[in-house]
């Protein structure tokens, strides 16, 4: 089943405690990037990736870091995680950001605090 | 940066309603997209428009792109309360060399029996 899958689902942490999301999708897709959502503010992107080894900032990218060594896997990365970084977090690819195969497939989303 | 703004917030509407979701872009975009988001849900793409001034239905849903490719509406005809859920839009920008996708902040659709 062609799938974007996210770990952990949820995740209460303490601030300063370095943590990872997982991100890992079975399409073979070239495009991966990150959200995170809040309230009234809706999606905001975190780092994008065009494919292996190109990894870009989106709007919101202070305070986290990211990698795209292998094709399926985009890991999201908090070195030291503050309370402002409490989020739900959605994982997403798509075949090609450009073009007409571009629909974005969304991961389920790791609920994260950080206390 | 770009800016993607999108009314109105929230919308109550009676099942049977209509109910139109607007977004408009600070600057040209290349598309725009619409997805769904079911409450505890992801979100979930429902189209994408390419040309300028395009039309695209899917049953009760009718999607426009505006002509200057700056503004783009959804509108549903006869609300169902599997509507309910909020609604985004989201554009790429036109030109440069960035690829970043931005979302306007959704729409939340409210349907009362």
């Amino acid at each position: 089943e062609a799938q974007v899958t996210q770990n952990p689902r949820y995740l209460i942490t303490v601030t300063g405690k370095k943590l990872t999301v997982t991100c890992s999708q079975n399409m073979n897709h070239e495009y991966m990037s990150w959200y995170r959502q809040d309230p009234g503010l809706g999606l905001r992107q975190i780092y994008y990736s065009m494919n292996v080894e190109v990894t870009d900032k989106g709007d919101v990218p202070e305070g986290y870091k990211v990698s795209r060594k292998e094709k399926r896997n985009f890991p999201l990365i908090l070195e030291s995680p503050s309370p402002n970084q409490t989020s739900l977090y959605f994982c997403a690819s798509s075949l090609s950001p450009r073009g007409h195969y571009n629909e974005q497939f969304f991961g389920p989303g790791t609920r994260l605090t950080v206390l | 940066g770009q800016q993607v703004m999108q009314i109105p917030q929230y919308q109550h509407v009676q099942e049977g309603e209509d109910f139109t979701t607007y977004c408009n872009s600070s600057t040209t975009l290349s598309n725009i997209q619409w997805y769904k988001q079911r409450p505890g849900g992801h979100p979930v793409f429902l189209i994408q428009l390419v040309k300028s001034g395009e039309v695209k239905k899917q049953k009760r849903l009718t999607f426009q792109f505006g002509e200057a490719k700056k503004n783009s509406s959804l509108h549903i005809t006869a609300t169902q309360t599997t509507d309910v859920g909020t609604y985004f839009c989201a554009g790429r920008e036109s030109g440069g060399g960035a690829d970043g996708l931005t979302f306007g902040k959704g729409t939340h659709l409210i349907i009362q029996p």
